[in-house]
């Protein structure tokens, strides 16, 4: 069965530190997909980033950075340089042929970027 | 700016009332979807169309019933609920059915049930 798990529940840092979110992940899948969402207080969830599993390259896209490491099931989120803007819940999700391609959801990570 | 609208943005209603949640995609996108999220949890869906077919009933209750009446369009009409239906209702989209594709989704409908 496939599973994600965002062990870290709640982050708080102040203004201008780096965090990095961490996501990892079980599936007995060799083709698979991972996302990353974002959702403000506002509700919407924001799409950030897809991978497939045959691309281990880490992205880059302005201050965020994603590494994806098949070899620890891994797929953690880095924001450099945080801003008060990027306070949210992150959920990172899972999706593959063994969850019939629906999107598995880690318990997301609440971050609070204090200024 | 997101493309997937949802009317309306808060719907407060009793147990006895029927209503009616819209979505509205402007992607072209042939997948729809309805997720429920209560609070400090993640999505959780209910129910996907693919090219305007149901094809995925997450064993939702009968009080929620579906409808896509073309490709752009979803709503979820709602009859007889109960308290703990009370959520935020968010609806998705995706390129096609298969989930793969990446979802974008609505700002959402909260959804209080008295």
């Amino acid at each position: 069965a496939q599973k994600v798990t965002q062990a870290q529940t709640e982050i708080s840092v102040v203004e201008k530190e780096d965090v990095t979110l961490d996501c990892v992940y079980e599936t007995r899948d060799t083709t698979y997909y991972l996302f990353w969402y974002k959702q403000p207080p506002s509700g919407e969830l924001v799409f950030l980033i897809r991978r497939n599993s045959f691309d281990e390259q880490n992205e880059i896209s302005g201050r965020y950075s994603w590494n994806f490491q098949k070899s620890t099931s891994s797929f953690n989120f880095t924001i450099t340089a945080s801003q008060v803007v990027d306070s949210a819940v992150y959920f990172c999700a899972l999706s593959g042929v063994d969850s019939s391609y629906k999107l598995i959801f880690g318990s997301g990570t609440r971050l609070l970027v204090r200024p | 700016d997101t493309e997937v609208t949802q009317t309306p943005k808060h719907l407060v209603m009793g147990m006895t009332n029927k209503k009616s949640l819209k979505c509205e995609q402007h992607m072209g996108h042939r997948a729809m979807y309805w997720y429920k999220q209560k609070a400090k949890k993640p999505p959780e869906l209910m129910f996907v169309y693919s090219y305007e077919k149901l094809s995925i009933n997450e064993s939702v209750p009968s009080r929620f019933s579906p409808e896509c009446p073309n490709s752009s369009l979803l709503n979820l009409h709602l009859h007889a609920l109960q308290p703990e239906d009370s959520a935020l209702y968010l609806c998705a989209s995706s390129h096609s059915g298969n989930t793969y594709n990446e979802q974008f989704f609505g700002p959402g409908t909260r959804l209080t049930v008295l």
